[in-house]
């Protein structure tokens, strides 16, 4: 997975409570990316980086906050997880921010009870 | 605004052809990619194509891009059970920051 880990890579919470993944990357690559997956929909973005401390919205960022303090490390934060949150998280990260070398971490799945 | 439409599910037998089939809405975009998804795994990229081609070969794959009718289509030859996964078509916005997903296909291959 070209150097990306994804920590915890299950998590079961309960509604109302903060959830923070992280997502680590060894290729000193410049963009990381937060996605989740849903039956049906595919991935669809959450927020991405393109650089220390520079982070902009995707399609479905409402309910989630991201932070990104190292350049590899980037955290994504659900301040208080909902059931609609449950999902497949996956991080990606791209050294160009093409999607053409754009490299996927395994995943986290996270259940919102 | 952009959508990519694919169909849930494939099933064929080993050693015939597949095609999965792809629709997208954004005529701008100037790469549209196919990732397969094993189970448990990450998204892996298999092939792209540049948006004034209109079919790219790479060894059991090939890609066919209908611009006109926006229809982008994958075909495994000689399928192999190890070739079981889920197919995702993406396009990739006028900036090409941003990539929006199909639903998936899930391949069955039955020996």
């Amino acid at each position: 997975d070209a150097g990306i880990t994804q920590s915890p890579r299950h998590k079961v919470t309960e509604t109302g409570t903060p959830v923070t993944l992280r997502c680590h990357q060894t290729e000193n690559h410049r963009y990381m990316y937060w996605y989740r997956q849903d039956p049906g929909h595919g991935l669809r973005l959450i927020h991405y980086s393109y650089g220390v401390k520079d982070t902009d919205k995707g399609e479905v960022s409402d309910g989630y906050s991201v932070s990104r303090s190292k350049t590899e490390d980037f955290l994504l934060t659900l301040e208080s997880a909902t059931s609609s949150q449950t999902s497949v998280y996956f991080c990606a990260i791209s050294e160009t921010g093409t999607a053409i070398e754009q490299y996927f971490g395994p995943g986290t799945r996270l259940t919102v009870t | 605004g952009e959508d990519v439409e694919q169909s849930l599910f494939l099933s064929v037998r080993e050693g015939d052809s597949s095609v999965i089939n792809c629709t997208y809405t954004d005529s701008s975009s100037t790469y549209l990619y196919w990732y397969k998804q094993e189970p448990g795994a990450g998204l892996q990229l298999l092939t792209y194509i540049f948006s004034n081609m209109d079919m790219k070969q790479d060894q059991r794959l090939t890609v066919l891009l209908n611009k006109k009718d926006k229809h982008l289509s994958l075909r495994i030859a000689d399928t192999q059970t190890g070739d079981s996964a889920i197919y995702f078509c993406a396009e990739e916005n006028n900036a090409g920051n941003m990539l929006t997903f199909g639903g998936g296909t899930r391949l069955m291959v039955k020996p």
